[in-house]
């Protein structure tokens, strides 16, 4: 069962609306990521965040921005919605531990994902 | 620059059969970590199988095993007694040992369509 919650799973909006994509984890991870993925096709990191206060954009250039106020919470803005931004938002978070052969360490949960439709 | 290639877009198999997943990087480092990741259709992506790079053994569970060449820079899925329920997209990731330094940012191929065919 996931520990990474992302709502809502499905959302159809007009251009121009603001929207926000939640995420949330209940694992006490510090490393939170955001990941772009059109139907079928590879991911692209958006945005990541190593902590309370830090965020840093990702490979993919994005109109979206992010916060980490709290530590389980990471959320995706997008202030004017478009046509482009149609596609599904993944939510990945990862242990804090780097010792090697660490349970868990550098193994990514995801949440189940946000599929948003920009009319 | 770290990259990722997943060379067969999409494949099948039998139900019960086996079969093999490509994954090849490029990497100057010598301390990273390997991942599969399974994404079946319409649902939550979830860790398959992850090696060490120094690490020789290759690493199993249950029906799934890799085949780890570190000097091809090779990272095979190998799937035995393939089941309905392995259908899904497969993907390749590195990343880069936080002890290396920079950031911890995962890169992922561009994955795999795997049928399982009744």
């Amino acid at each position: 069962e996931a520990d990474i919650y992302q709502t809502p799973r499905y959302l159809v909006i007009g251009t121009g609306k603001k929207i926000t994509l939640e995420c949330s984890q209940t694992m006490g991870h510090d490393k939170m990521y955001w990941y772009q993925q059109d139907p079928g096709m590879e991911l692209h990191l958006i945005h990541y965040s190593y902590g309370v206060n830090s965020t840093e954009k990702g490979d993919l250039s994005s109109e979206s921005t992010v916060s980490r106020i709290r530590t389980e919470h990471f959320p995706l803005t997008l202030e004017s919605a478009r046509p482009s931004h149609t596609s599904q938002y993944l939510c990945a978070s990862r242990p804090n531990g780097i010792v090697s052969g660490e349970l868990g360490a550098n193994v990514l949960t995801f949440g189940a994902g946000s599929r948003l439709t920009v009319l | 620059a770290q990259t990722v290639t997943q060379s067969q877009p999409e494949m099948s198999v039998q139900e019960a059969e086996t079969v093999t997943l490509s994954c090849t990087y490029d990497t100057s480092e010598n301390n990273y970590y390997l991942f599969w990741y399974k994404q079946p259709p319409s649902r939550q992506m979830i860790l398959v199988i992850r090696q060490e790079a120094y690490k020789q053994q290759n690493a199993t569970e249950n029906r799934f095993s890799v085949n780890f060449q570190k000097a091809a820079k090779s990272f095979s899925l190998k799937i035995s007694d393939s089941q309905l329920g392995d259908t899904a997209m497969y993907f390749c990731a590195f990343m880069k040992s936080q002890l290396s330094g920079g950031t911890y940012k995962y890169i992922f191929g561009t994955g795999t369509r795997l049928k399982v065919l009744a």
